[in-house]
C-alpha cells in the first residue's frame, strides 16, 4: 500500500507570498495532521482534520490555514510568508476509533521542504 | 506544554541498552513515541493510552506513570539501525493534539 505522500519536496518562496502544500493520506485514513518541524525541533502540531472537518488547532497565526476533501487528501496553505515561516512541513494520517483520532498511531508523510527567502 | 525528554543524547555499543524518558507537567491522555533518522519522516514506535493499553513493536517497551505523568521507552540489545532521535508526542486531554518534545539523539556504535 502506498504509504502517506506530500507535494512538493521542496519549495522555495519570498517574503509575503503565499504557499499551498498538499498531502495525499494512505488509503483507509480518514484522519490527517499538520506539523511543522524546525531544524532540532520536535514536530510542532498546526491542525488536525477529520472527516473534513476541523478537530484541533495549534498556536500558529491566522496567516496558516487548512482544508480537507472528500477524498481526505488535505492542504495546508500559508498567507504572507515569513523567514520564520521556513521548516519542513510534515503531514500525518491516521486511522480512528470512533472518533478518536489518537489512539491510532500516525503515519508520516515525507514531508515538504519549505525555504523562504 | 511541551514535555520535557532526557536525557539529551545517548552514546551507545552495539548490544548495551537504553532508557530514555519523557514527562509532562499537565495529566497524559496518552504518549506516542517516535523515531526519526535524519533527512526521513517521523516513524511509529509505540503509543500508551490512559488506563493501561500499549500499541507498538515487539523488540522495544515502554511503561506510562499516570500519576507521575511520565513515559519511558526501554531499548534492549541496540542495534546500529536503532540510531536517530526519539521524539515521544502527549496527549493532555481528549482533544486529539499532540505535543511533541525536543527529541533526544541516540547513537548507536560497533
Amino acid at each position: 500500500d502506498a504509504g502517506v505522500t506530500q507535494s512538493p519536496t521542496h519549495l522555495i518562496k519570498t517574503r509575503g507570498q503565499h504557499v499551498t502544500l498538499r498531502c495525499s493520506p494512505i488509503s483507509g485514513h480518514k484522519s490527517v495532521s499538520w506539523y511543522q518541524q524546525v531544524l532540532g525541533q520536535g514536530p510542532q502540531f498546526i491542525f488536525q482534520y477529520y472527516e473534513k472537518e476541523e478537530r484541533g488547532r495549534g498556536n500558529f497565526p491566522d496567516r496558516f490555514s487548512a482544508r480537507q476533501f472528500p477524498n481526505y487528501s488535505s492542504e495546508l496553505n500559508v498567507n504572507a510568508l515569513l523567514l520564520g515561516d521556513s521548516a519542513l512541513y510534515l503531514c500525518a494520517s491516521s486511522r480512528t476509533h470512533r472518533d478518536r483520532v489518537l489512539t491510532y498511531e500516525q503515519y508520516f508523510g515525507p514531508g515538504t521542504r519549505l525555504t523562504v527567502t | 506544554q511541551q514535555p520535557v525528554q532526557s536525557p539529551q543524547a545517548v552514546i551507545l555499543r552495539e548490544g548495551e541498552d537504553a532508557v530514555i524518558n519523557c514527562s509532562s507537567s499537565k495529566a497524559l491522555y496518552s504518549v506516542h513515541w517516535y523515531r526519526q533518522k535524519h533527512g526521513e519522516a517521523p516513524v511509529f514506535l509505540m503509543i500508551l493510552l490512559k488506563g493501561g493499553e500499549q500499541k507498538g513493536h515487539e523488540k522495544i517497551s515502554a511503561s506510562f506513570n499516570e500519576k507521575k505523568q511520565q513515559s519511558s521507552l526501554y531499548l534492549t540489545a541496540s542495534q546500529l539501525s536503532y540510531s536517530g532521535t526519539y521524539f515521544c508526542g502527549t496527549e493532555t486531554g481528549a482533544n486529539s493534539k499532540l505535543t511533541f518534545g525536543k527529541g533526544i539523539t541516540l547513537s548507536v556504535r560497533p
